[in-house]
Formats: structure tokens, sequence, C-alpha cells
């Protein structure tokens, strides 16, 4: 499809588990984020990717999520050893990030992954 | 001070009913600004750009106010359909693409 993709769409996991999460981008979109949303929450960012390397990675909250993206293209963000409190709904979104102008800001949302960690 | 505030709600009106709302931003050197849609339990959703002049997408008109660093969106005539949280959104500065929300603004039209 033409939109942001992300996969998987729910994940359940135990407690200290390792967990990946998938985002494939809108093509030629260089700019990737990724957020975290509890229920009832606002959006919480985590990571932004311009290309392949990572200017900002200040939202991400411990040592334990880590995110990679390879080619300027799919992004996986990998939360390990799992606790109850990552619980959330995690979004990938992305936009052009090229030129001035507001066009190139518009972030594009994939559907996001439900995790659940029991 | 958050980058960006707005008044959570809920704004509770019957349909067709005009309300309104506002949003405030920190970063004066904020040059794009934008309105997105979330509905419950969905991703957010481009609803529409924020220009200088003000703008018209059918019911729905966005304002912006730099000298006081205000956003304000105004939707006519509401329909069931607009039931939803809004959020402002602006970027970080007048080159930087990293986009800051805001914690929404719900929306609830009733019959």
């Amino acid at each position: 499809g033409a939109g942001v993709s992300q996969s998987p769409s729910n994940k359940v996991t135990e407690k200290g588990k390792d967990v990946e999460l998938r985002c494939d981008p809108i093509s030629g979109h260089t700019a990737l984020y990724w957020y975290r949303q509890s229920l009832g929450q606002g959006l919480e960012f985590l990571i932004y990717f311009q290309g392949n390397s990572a200017p900002d990675k200040s939202g991400l909250p411990s040592d334990r999520f880590s995110a990679e993206r390879t080619g300027g293209s799919v992004s996986t963000l990998t939360i390990q050893r799992t606790q109850q409190e990552d619980s959330a709904v995690y979004l990938c979104a992305t936009s052009r990030g090229q030129g001035r102008g507001q066009t190139g800001n518009i972030q594009y949302f994939g559907a996001g992954t439900r995790l659940s960690v029991l | 001070r958050k980058e960006v505030e707005q008044d959570p709600g809920p704004f509770n009106v019957p349909e067709g009913a005009t309300v309104a709302f506002n949003c405030t931003y920190s970063n004066s050197a904020s040059q794009s600004f934008f309105w997105y849609r979330q509905d419950c339990r969905k991703e957010p959703k481009l609803l529409m750009s924020v220009y200088s002049s003000g703008n018209e997408d059918g019911r729905f008109t966005a304002q912006l106010n730099r000298a006081s660093q205000y956003i304000s969106l105004l939707i006519r005539d509401s329909k069931l359909s607009d039931s939803a949280t809004y959020l402002c959104v602006v970027n970080k500065g007048s080159n930087d693409y990293k986009l800051s929300f805001g914690a929404g603004t719900t929306v609830t039209v009733r019959a």
C-alpha cells in the first residue's frame, strides 16, 4: 500500500521478553519518527531518524529501548526485557523531510502496534 | 512550560453548533502548524495545515496568531462524525522537521 505500514498490529508478550516492532515508511520519505501513546494520553516522542541516522533519541525512556533504520527505509524499534509499564500503542510516522515549507513536515502515521506486557 | 498546550475539553456540543478552541505554542521560531484529528483507538490523521493568513477547508477554519503564539480551530455546523480528539501540532523551529504534538482537545457532538 501507499501508506505507513506497521507490524505486528498487536503484540502480547510476557514481562522480561524482548520485542521488535517494525515500520515500513511511505516510499521516498526520509524522515521517520517513533511515538508512544498510553491509553487516554497524548503522543510521547521517542526517536527521530533522518535517513539512517538518528539526530534525536531524546525520547527513548531507558536503555532497554533502541531503534535502527536501514537503507533509509524500514525501521525497527526494539524493547528489551519488557516491563508492564511498556504497554502502550507504538506509532510510527514518516514525512518527506526535504526542503522548506510545511508540506515537507507533514507526518503520516501508521496504524500502530498495540503492545501488551503481561 | 510545555511546547504545545491545549484545553483538553471535553467540548460537548449539539449537532449543527459551532465549536472553537485554541492552542498555544512556546517556540517563537516555529514555522509549520497543523491540526490533526485522532479518533478513539486510531492513529492521528492530518486535518489541515494552518497558514499565516488563516485558511478554511469546508466547515473547518484555522487561524494563526504569531504575535500571541496561538492557533485556533473552528468547526461550523458540527456533525456527529466530528466527534474526535483534535491535536495541535507545531514544528520546533524554522528548519526543523520534528513536530511537537499537543495532548489534544476532545470534541463530542451529540444528536
